[in-house]
């Protein structure tokens, strides 16, 4: 299973929205509604911040937010602010009962 | 609150076997998947597998197949991952995580701190 494919790099200014993209197939992100994201910043451990596609947990700022179109799930980061800069990281299941990850994209912000 | 606490770091030597262990609580341990993630330095995030805590059912990549065994002890409500025969590329931060602890099923949401394992001569 190859990984999902991400920009490796994403850029704004504070303020700004920036939208990172995540192309899967019609077997892992077309085919279900288990679209994942995930926020990292050095040293830590991955921090979900949104699910099934579109959901956000408790206590995720409501800046965050996913969409999917087709093969291709979007998260978009409104209002950047200087904390945000972190690497960002898709996931989605796949047809065989095993789950993928997207190479990462790095968000800096200007 | 969900937690997920692992093991301590490791040194091991190439060829040598390595377990990690994910001690759970603030749910029931046998409602959900934990999953298994590794990131090697300055790399992205890589899934290996997955164990269903209730039924033992394992699922993993095909790239850890014969080399990754996963168990799990519902009576302390820990998980444990096995890797096999090391290689110096296996070097890496790995991640146990909750299959949908606060996710009602739908992700991978609760992740360990993470345990390092250095493999080296």
């Amino acid at each position: 299973q190859s990984a999902l494919t991400q920009p490796p790099s994403a850029s704004g200014s504070p303020g700004q929205s920036v939208t990172i993209s995540c192309t899967g197939t019609s077997s892992d992100v077309g085919g279900y509604n288990h679209v994942t994201w995930y926020q990292q910043h050095p040293g830590k451990a991955p921090k979900l911040l949104i699910y099934a596609v579109t959901k956000r947990p408790s206590g995720v700022p409501d800046r965050f937010s996913g969409s999917r179109s087709g093969n291709t799930a979007s998260l978009t980061v409104s209002g950047l602010q200087a904390e945000d800069e972190a690497d960002y990281y898709c996931n989605s299941p796949t047809g065989d009962e095993n789950w993928v990850f997207g190479g990462g994209t790095k968000l800096t912000v200007l | 609150q969900v937690q997920l606490v692992q093991s301590g770091a490791e040194v091991k030597n190439p060829g040598a076997s390595v377990k990690v262990s994910c001690k759970v609580s603030g749910y029931t341990f046998t409602d959900h998947y934990i999953h298994w993630v590794r990131q090697a330095p300055g790399q992205g995030l890589e899934w290996m597998a997955s164990i269903n805590a209730d039924t033992g059912d394992i699922h993993d990549a095909q790239k850890f197949q014969g080399r990754v065994t996963l168990t799990r002890d519902t009576s302390v409500n820990s998980a444990y991952m096995e890797l096999s025969r090391l290689r110096y590329d296996d070097t890496a931060v790995y991640y146990c995580a909750s299959g949908g602890a606060v996710t009602a099923g739908l992700a991978i949401d609760v992740w360990g701190l993470g345990t390092l394992v250095t493999v080296s001569s």
